[in-house]
């Protein structure tokens, strides 16, 4: 079955650095989503992208979807505390709407 | 958007025993997802719930461990039967409304002593 890896699986940064998380998908995607898990939340959306080579910008956050459509980044520039928490990319293609979640990174910011 | 209501927030239960955890949306959508997910781990799909048909459940997951409800457009129920402390984790629903988004309802957090 379709699966989605993400590394690194933690990420430490201090406030101000940059951050980045990479998505890889055993299969080719139709989408690939982008949530936030605060700790102790729930998933939030945060983008879909569709085609291939999509790039999209949401103040400090940059996703990128693969030419090939089997891989995503997700870019923080500047860390603040309030980015803390885990966040994974879904993918769409399995079928009947499902998402494949990714396995996740976890990211910590330090003062 | 949409808004889901889940409930239990939280539970205890001793092995043995079921719970049924209820979702409430606040607009009619077709297809309604149950997933589990491990302390400190990813989002794994225990099955889609599409009203008036039985659910589709993926690979690991069966409907005697996890029966599911649909009765309407607005509301779902998972059951977790026969529960051991392998099933302590956090039980999410889940909706997409309108467009491709997934909108999660606040989790259940089980523990199984």
């Amino acid at each position: 079955g379709q699966q989605v890896m993400q590394i690194p699986q933690y990420q430490h940064v201090q406030e101000g650095e940059d951050f980045t998380t990479y998505c890889n998908s055993s299969t080719t995607l139709s989408n690939i989503q982008w949530y936030k898990q605060r700790p102790g939340g729930h998933p939030v959306f945060l983008i879909q992208l569709v085609k291939s080579g999509e790039v999209k910008k949401q103040k400090r956050l940059t996703f990128q979807f693969g030419e090939a459509k089997k891989n995503s980044s997700l870019h923080i520039t500047a860390t603040q505390t309030t980015d803390v928490g885990t966040y994974f990319c879904a993918g769409g293609g399995g079928g009947g709407n499902k998402l494949t979640f990714g396995t996740g990174t976890q990211l910590k910011v330090e003062l | 958007s949409a808004v889901i209501s889940q409930k239990p927030s939280r539970d205890i239960c001793q092995r043995g025993t079921s719970l049924t955890i209820q979702c409430q949306v606040d607009s009619q959508v077709t297809m309604m997802f149950w997933y589990r997910q491990q302390p400190g781990q990813s989002l794994t799909l225990i099955a889609t719930a599409n009203q008036g048909s039985e659910a589709t459940y993926e690979s690991g997951f069966v409907i005697d461990k996890f029966p599911i409800s649909r009765p309407n457009l607005t509301f779902s129920t998972l059951t977790v039967s026969n529960m051991s402390p392998e099933d302590s984790s956090i039980y999410l629903c889940s909706v997409e409304a309108g467009g491709a988004e997934a909108f999660f309802g606040q989790g259940t957090r089980l523990t199984v002593v």
